[in-house]
């Protein structure tokens, strides 16, 4: 089936780094959407995209649809503490059907 | 105007009991979804509903898992006869249309089985 393949796993930065992180699939995505998880909660999301090639922020939050449909990032700029939770990548692939499948997710750390 | 609201938040089982999970759409929503998270994992979708009709139970597993969605009242996802693989976090999802891929989560249900 569908997956989606979202590295990194986990990063360790310090407080004004700026992160970024990516999503890649093997298949062809309709939508590509990033969450944001806090401890005890359900996601929240952060930046919902539709077309191939579109950039959208969000704050400080940027977010991009990879040209070949296939892959996303996010970039978080001047991170700060409040930062810290679990990023999903999610999207609808575009092989019919209507669920959203999610990454494994990348935790975030940051060091004040 | 109230989000997703799921019920219970928290939810204690013995083996071979029932668990009931509950989930009421943000209003104005007719599609639900529902999801499961493993400690330190994704969410693995589940099933997906409108009122009165399952449109996609591809995640769900064949046997002891049932999910409804009646014309009045809350979607429901059901568990029989739990087992100790079954403890997750159960979450809910609503959107406003079909296929609009930007989903509102509730909070989520813990189970634990012991």
């Amino acid at each position: 089936g569908q997956q989606l393949n979202q590295s990194p796993q986990s990063m360790f930065i310090q407080e004004g780094e700026d992160v970024s992180m990516n999503c890649t699939s093997s298949s062809i995505f309709n939508t590509w959407l990033w969450y944001k998880q806090d401890p005890g909660e359900g996601p929240v999301l952060l930046i919902a995209l539709y077309k191939a090639g579109e950039l959208t922020s969000n704050g400080r939050l940027t977010a991009q649809f990879g040209i070949t449909r296939k892959d996303s990032f996010l970039n978080i700029s001047a991170s700060i503490p409040s930062d810290v939770g679990i990023y999903f990548c999610a999207g609808q692939p575009n092989t019919g059907g209507f669920k959203t499948i999610f990454g494994a997710g990348t935790r975030l750390f940051v060091k004040a | 105007n109230a989000g997703v609201m799921q019920n219970p938040r928290h939810l204690v089982r013995r083996r071979g009991q029932e668990a009931r999970l509950r989930c009421s759409p943000m209003k104005g929503h007719s599609h639900v979804y529902w999801y499961r998270q493993l400690p330190e994992e994704g969410l693995k979708f589940m099933v997906y509903l409108q009122k009165e009709n399952i449109i996609d139970e591809s995640g769900m597993p064949k046997e002891r898992f049932s999910a409804e969605f009646p014309k009045e009242g809350p979607s429901i996802l059901r568990i029989q006869q739990v087992v100790r693989g079954d403890s997750a976090a159960y979450f809910c999802a609503s959107s406003p249309r079909q296929g609009a891929g930007e989903l509102f989560f509730g909070e989520g249900s813990r189970l634990t089985v012991l």
